[in-house]
């Protein structure tokens, strides 16, 4: 199975750097996502990694080291448009044996004036 | 990317009704499609896959006949809550696979069960 840690909250300041950390254990790695949803919406893919290193993206990067188990979101030139709940999640199998993606509980921030 | 709808945004019912609730693919074909539900303040978490022309897989804990899946084409998913209750009030998202590592989610259906 996959078991996914991420943490529960985080408050930032408009125009800031932060770092969201998410660390997984998987049987069979296939790649970390993460994804934005903001309240009463569906998440929206934002990264996808498989291999170790950094991705730069516009203003949100995305790192994964495969040996550790553990990724990390990194959001610059924070917005107040970036409140929003940051999943995690990796591909894996359900417990009926269906390949799909196992979600964290999602880190939820906050960005203050 | 590639887009997928749900229909109904939102739906309000009565206890003990069925709801039925939409997934399309828009522009792109998806032989699997996955439904979610998302109470408050929590994860994604999937209730059953959806396989066209074939049966669902209903994960550990989600009741078969009270979540009807059927996916009769490629671009449709239905899901039926049937005889809903209020502790079935929640969020449910519907996402359609394109290929193995690439699956797109759509808006999501709020329900709210009186």
């Amino acid at each position: 199975g996959q078991n996914i840690d991420q943490p529960t909250e985080m408050t930032a300041t408009e125009g800031a750097i932060v770092q969201i950390n998410c660390t997984y254990q998987t049987s069979g790695f296939n790649g970390l996502f993460w994804y934005q949803q903001h309240a009463g919406e569906a998440p929206t893919f934002l990264s996808y990694n498989v291999l170790d290193g950094l991705e730069e993206k516009g203003r949100f990067s995305s790192f994964l080291s495969r040996s550790k188990g553990y990724s990390y979101l990194l959001l610059k030139e924070l917005q107040m448009k970036d409140s929003a709940s940051y999943l995690c999640a990796v591909p894996g199998y359900s417990g009926a044996g269906s390949y799909q993606l196992t979600f964290g509980k999602g880190t939820k921030l906050s960005v203050i004036p | 990317g590639a887009v997928v709808s749900q229909h109904p945004s939102w739906v309000i019912c009565k206890s003990g009704t069925s709801v039925k609730i939409e997934c399309r693919s828009l522009d792109f074909q998806a032989t699997t499609m996955f439904w979610y539900r998302q109470f408050p303040k929590q994860s994604l978490m999937l209730m059953a896959t959806s396989n066209e022309g074939s049966k669902a897989t209903y994960e550990q804990g989600v009741e078969k006949d009270k979540f009807l899946i059927n996916h009769a084409s490629l671009t449709l998913s239905t899901l039926t809550v049937t005889s809903a209750h209020p502790e079935d009030s929640s969020f449910y998202i519907c996402s359609a696979r394109e290929s193995k590592e690439t699956q797109y989610f759509g808006p999501g259906t709020r329900l709210l069960v009186l």
